[in-house]
């Protein structure tokens, strides 16, 4: 079982529709739980972090997380073709000292 | 403020060789990790370092080094180079409390093995 899992998509989603990807964990003490995006060619850029159970809006961006479930989401409101990407969740360990990522999941969002 | 800076942006290397790479982290940040990105295994972490300690290293072997310097840059080192290791190199680096911090990602280095 890998650590962290995502689906690899390319998940595909009309202009204006809500994209919806998501996330699972392996290690329970896992503490803080990323989403980074990467354009084709470029290096990963942060979009949300999360550390507490529930909810978290930042603009049309939210991220959710449900640590009983080792799960975690995130959804992008209203998508736009400039959010066509992938999409990597990242788990992070406090006593490992490193981050762990998934393979990512690619979001294509239609015009 | 300066983001992160990797040098070189991209190498050619035959097999066998050996190769390093530099990043240099944001001001401040003391915490340089090291990931190999390819398009089969996605990001895979290599090593953390914080001041000039290895605090945490992948599953990677040994031809793969690293160190960092008391002004928190970082190199990497490739030894014996296999067509494999072709990859995206990327660093990332944090203020340095590990894998609960938020990483800010270089460029990234993108080596071809032949």
């Amino acid at each position: 079982q890998k650590e962290v899992e995502q689906n690899s998509g390319p998940l595909s989603v009309p202009e204006g529709a809500i994209a919806s990807l998501n996330c699972t964990y392996s290690d329970r003490g896992s503490q803080s739980f990323f989403w980074y995006r990467q354009y084709s060619g470029k290096s990963p850029e942060l979009i949300m972090f999360i550390y507490s159970n529930g909810d978290k809006e930042d603009g049309r961006f939210t991220a959710q997380l449900n640590k009983a479930s080792q799960y975690v989401s995130l959804l992008i409101r209203d998508s736009q073709p400039s959010d066509s990407a992938t999409y990597l969740c990242a788990v992070g360990n406090t006593g490992g000292f490193k981050t762990i990522f998934g393979a990512g999941t690619r979001l294509f969002v239609k015009a | 403020k300066a983001g992160v800076t990797q040098t070189p942006r991209y190498l050619i290397k035959t097999r066998g060789q050996q190769v390093t790479l530099s990043c240099s982290p944001i001001s401040g940040h003391r915490s340089v990790s090291w990931y190999q990105q390819t398009p089969g295994q996605g990001l895979q972490f290599l090593f953390e370092y914080f001041s000039e300690t290895q605090r945490n290293k992948g599953n990677f072997p040994g031809r793969f080094s690293g160190r960092q310097f008391s002004n928190s840059r970082s190199e990497m080192n490739v030894s014996t180079l296999e067509l494999g290791d072709s990859a995206l190199y990327l660093c990332a680096s944090s203020l340095g409390k590990g894998g609960e911090e938020t990483q800010y990602f270089g460029p990234g280095t993108r080596l071809l093995v032949l």
